[in-house]
């Protein structure tokens, strides 16, 4: 079964960098990833699609703070120089034949 | 800037039917799949179902699944959710997102339309 964990909630401050993980469920490591960002009150936003081997490509606009990098299993996506308004949920995506899944969400928090 | 607009939420009684609408522009839609996700008050997202560009496939969450029937009008650039025998877990936000290329990678999305079923 296709399944994305992602942890509930991580923090950072204000202008440091912040790594979230999103885990691909077993014999799926392989599977390239979506991020999506949704600040609060807003729909969602596509920053990147993220492959297996760590190569990614960024939606329009995007900004060079926003990174991604993979290993195994595991989809990272790296916010450096955090600013307010990155406070946000942040969701992995990815899909299969017939399916389309998304992680639970991480609550980033900018202190 | 590629363009998603949803209709037609509302307020729905229990066992009720409702026929969301999604107008695409700014792009050529006949050459992407398209999607529904929805997001429950304060809850994450979650995938309704998808479209392929020419409707020869069409796929459902299994929560939808016999109750919801996705369709789209590639001349009027248009994707629709008929929803039928709607329950109180359907009250959610409805978005429209668009596929990249042939693929369920959703890059776009729209503002989201709201659906209550309530009594």
């Amino acid at each position: 079964q296709l399944v994305l964990t992602q942890s509930p909630s991580a923090s950072a401050s204000l202008g440091a960098s912040v790594k979230l993980t999103c885990t691909l469920s077993g014999g799926h490591s392989r599977y390239p990833i979506a991020w999506h960002r949704q600040q609060p009150e807003k729909g969602p936003r596509y920053l990147m699609k993220l492959n297996n081997d760590g190569s990614h490509s960024k939606g329009d606009g995007i900004p060079d703070r926003f990174s991604g990098s993979s290993s195994g299993a595991e989809r990272y996506l790296t916010i450096s120089s955090l600013q307010s308004d990155d406070e946000a949920d942040y969701y992995c995506q990815t899909w299969g034949t017939g399916i389309v899944v998304f992680g639970g969400g991480t609550k980033l928090t900018v202190l | 800037e590629v363009q998603l607009v949803e209709s037609g939420g509302g307020l729905v009684k229990p066992g009720g039917s409702l026929r969301l609408s999604c107008a695409a522009s700014r792009f050529s839609f006949s050459n992407y799949s398209m999607n529904w996700v929805r997001q429950a008050p304060g809850k994450g997202l979650e995938w309704v179902s998808s479209i392929s560009t020419s409707s020869n496939y069409i796929y459902y969450a299994d929560s939808v699944k016999g109750r919801f029937t996705i369709s789209r009008d590639n001349a009027k650039n248009s994707l629709y959710l008929q929803m039928n025998s709607l329950r109180a877990e359907d009250t959610a936000l409805y978005y429209c997102a668009r596929g990249h290329s042939g693929s369920y990678l959703l890059v776009d999305w729209g503002q989201g339309t709201l659906v209550t079923v309530s009594s």
